[in-house]
């Protein structure tokens, strides 16, 4: 099984402000993904990174609003830009192996 | 398109007792997975299990079981004789291939409350 790590683990942020949240893989991945979960919520997915193209984002989510990296097979980043208090939520990592692998989350707190 | 219900928002049982919990799906693709995940307090996602769709067999791991009925279109989840550690929030999922990659949409969860 893949052992994702993220940082950081939890974060408090003023409104307006951006956060950068590291996703890294102890293997190398072709794909992965970043879900997000309100509070009280279930998963949804925001995006699919693949190492050498541009991310792609489900219904509901852009690229100015949550920018992606992807820049290595082990490696991603998602930026949540100009927090407001609806972007408090956990946000998630995974990637694809024999089954999907999620990280432990990063608990985002705006304020 | 793909959908997971998860009927239980929340089950709260006492130690020992069994538990099922019940996830119900729909979708038009013929080959996919189903999942079950389980989130503790700590917020991490631990994955418990990934199903074939073309693989009915029930699966014993154990305390855990799953019932795969494609007939009804169900997955469900049985934790027998619970105990405090079980309590979680429970998540089944299925799987969407898309694009080369495979998307999971996931249920609204069951949050478990097991009583000592």
């Amino acid at each position: 099984s893949a052992v994702i790590s993220q940082k950081p683990s939890r974060d408090i942020c003023q409104r307006g402000t951006s956060l950068t949240i590291q996703c890294q893989v102890d293997s190398q991945v072709t794909m992965m993904f970043w879900y997000r979960q309100q509070p009280g919520q279930s998963l949804t997915l925001i995006a699919t990174a693949n190492q050498g193209s541009e991310a792609t984002y489900e219904s509901g989510f852009v690229i100015d609003k949550f920018p992606i990296s992807r820049p290595n097979l082990t490696f991603s980043t998602l930026t949540v830009s100009n927090m407001s208090p609806e972007d408090s939520s956990i946000y998630l990592c995974s990637v694809e192996g024999q089954t999907q692998y999620f990280g432990p989350g990063t608990r985002l707190l705006v304020l | 398109a793909q959908k997971v219900t998860q009927a239980q928002t929340e089950i709260s049982v006492v130690e020992k007792e069994d538990v099922t919990l019940d996830c119900v799906y729909e979708t038009r693709d013929t080959t996919y997975y189903l999942f079950w995940y389980k989130q503790p307090p700590s917020g991490e996602l631990v994955f418990l299990i990934r199903r074939n769709s073309f693989d009915e067999q029930n699966e014993i791991s154990g305390r855990y079981s799953w019932n795969f009925q494609k007939s009804t279109s169900s997955f469900n989840f049985t934790i027998t004789a619970s105990q405090v550690v079980d309590s979680a929030v429970y998540f089944c999922a299925l799987s969407e291939r898309r694009r080369g990659s495979e998307k999971l949409v996931f249920g609204k969860g069951t949050k478990l409350t097991v009583n000592p």
